[in-house]
């Protein structure tokens, strides 16, 4: 099925750190929304966004709805050891229920 | 945001039975279910949406007569892998949008072991 290209694939930081993460897609969402995985559990829905050059905070959170509508990033600020996990942009095309997601952005926090 | 709840969390169960995981919307009405699979180290792919009320649709490449789905009120849906078989074996979730959001809440997940 259809994908999103999310990158990085992998992120290795130090505590205290800021994060960057992003998603690009071919098609156009009206919907973007960035969840996050931990180890054998679903997905918490952090942050949605719904309209072109949004920009949403949530905490230390931001992310931001590309202009184009074909892509959003996700950033942290000061992560924290407890921000490891998978994090994943889904997105959802007009008149569509469904989610496409990503592919996911494995993020490793060193104390 | 609202609550979705999966039973069992873990099954094993040997090659050629069925097995049955359940979905619940706790605090909400749901009137659409999504159950996703998720293969180790990859993302979500979305195997079928359930109606309450309804068939369910699948998404292509997903076997129907495999995956059963039942919607048979508001607040459970239930997914029985027929037949099951070691390539079976993956991590199962369900989400449900609720009635005052439209974006998916996803459940704990169900691991599925085939042996």
């Amino acid at each position: 099925g259809q994908q999103l290209n999310q990158s990085p694939q992998s992120m290795f930081i130090q505590e205290g750190e800021d994060v960057s993460m992003n998603c690009t897609s071919s098609s156009i969402f009206n919907t973007w929304l960035w969840y996050k995985q931990d180890p054998g559990e679903g997905p918490v829905l952090l942050i949605a966004l719904y309209k072109a050059g949004e920009l949403t905070s949530n905490g230390r959170l931001t992310a931001q709805f590309g202009i184009t509508r074909k892509d959003s990033f996700l950033n942290i600020s000061a992560s924290i050891p407890s921000d490891v996990g998978i994090y994943f942009c889904a997105g959802r095309e007009g008149g569509s229920e469904k989610l496409v997601f990503g592919k996911g952005t494995k993020l490793t926090v060193n104390p | 945001g609202a609550v979705v709840s999966q039973h069992p969390s873990r099954v094993i169960c040997k090659s050629g039975t069925s097995v049955k995981i359940e979905c619940r919307s706790l605090d909400f009405q749901a009137t659409t279910m999504f159950w996703y699979r998720q293969f180790p180290k990859q993302s979500l792919m979305l195997m079928a949406t359930s109606n309450e009320g309804s068939k369910a649709t699948y998404e292509q490449g997903v076997e129907k007569d495999k995956f059963l789905i039942n919607h048979a009120s508001l607040t459970l849906s239930t997914l029985t892998v027929t037949s099951a078989h070691p390539e079976d074996s993956s991590f199962y979730i369900c989400s449900s949008t609720s009635g005052s959001s439209d974006e998916q809440y996803f459940g704990p997940g169900t691991r599925l072991t085939v042996t």
